[in-house]
């Protein structure tokens, strides 16, 4: 059974600070999504890494993927507030007619002033 | 805009009823769509995958009986939970796969609440 963990679960951080999200799956996949959930909405996509060694990058946020360790990170670069959100990873399977996705734990940033 | 269109965004029943949930996929065809739950403060989890045209597959622990899923054509793929129960309230999600590698296209998402 695949799993999927992020670590931290919370991080508070302040503006203009970095940080790092982590997270680790269990079984090999060669695809993983970065999304973002604000509070009582649905999930918009931030990021899609299909490859070892693949790193993207949009305004502050900047994704990696190492299949071999099986880790990908979302790295924040001089954090705002806006970028306060709830931050899940998700892995692909593939089931026969479509790739099924099964969700990290979420991470919840909270940026302060 | 939207690519997958969830209805209704909020719905709050009485215990013992039933509720619908539409997922309609939007300018294409999904022969798959994934239902998914989220309860307060913690992660999706996905719930059954639909399949145009045939049963839906359950992932371990959902009761089919009680989620019923009909996908009855390649736009439309509709959830109901029948004699819900307080513990069903939860947040329900839908969605879409994506052409090739893109993301899945989710749904806006549907508050349900039993009281």
């Amino acid at each position: 059974e695949l799993k999927v963990e992020q670590n931290p679960l919370f991080l508070s951080m302040q503006e203009g600070k970095n940080y790092t999200i982590y997270c680790n799956y269990s079984t090999t996949s060669d695809r993983l999504y970065w999304y973002r959930q604000d509070p009582g909405k649905s999930l918009e996509s931030l990021f899609v890494l299909l490859s070892n060694g693949a790193v993207k990058q949009e305004g502050r946020l900047m994704a990696s993927l190492d299949t071999k360790a099986r880790l990908s990170t979302l790295h924040i670069t001089a954090a705002v507030h806006d970028l306060s959100a709830t931050y899940f990873c998700a892995v692909a399977q593939y089931t026969g007619t479509a790739s099924k996705l099964t969700f990290g734990t979420g991470t919840r940033l909270q940026v302060t002033l | 805009g939207a690519v997958v269109s969830q209805h209704p965004s909020r719905v709050i029943c009485k215990s013992g009823t039933s509720v619908k949930i539409e997922c309609r996929s939007l300018d294409f065809q999904a022969t798959t769509m994934f239902w998914y739950r989220q309860f307060p403060k913690q992660s999706l989890m996905l719930m059954a995958t639909s399949n145009e045209g045939s049963k839906a597959t359950y992932e371990q622990g959902v009761e089919k009986d009680k989620f019923l899923i009909n996908h009855a054509s390649l736009t439309l793929s509709t959830l109901t939970v029948t004699s819900a129960h307080p513990e069903d309230s939860s947040f329900y999600i839908c969605s879409a796969p994506g052409y090739g590698n893109s993301p899945l296209h989710f749904g806006n998402g549907t508050r349900l609440t039993v009281t």
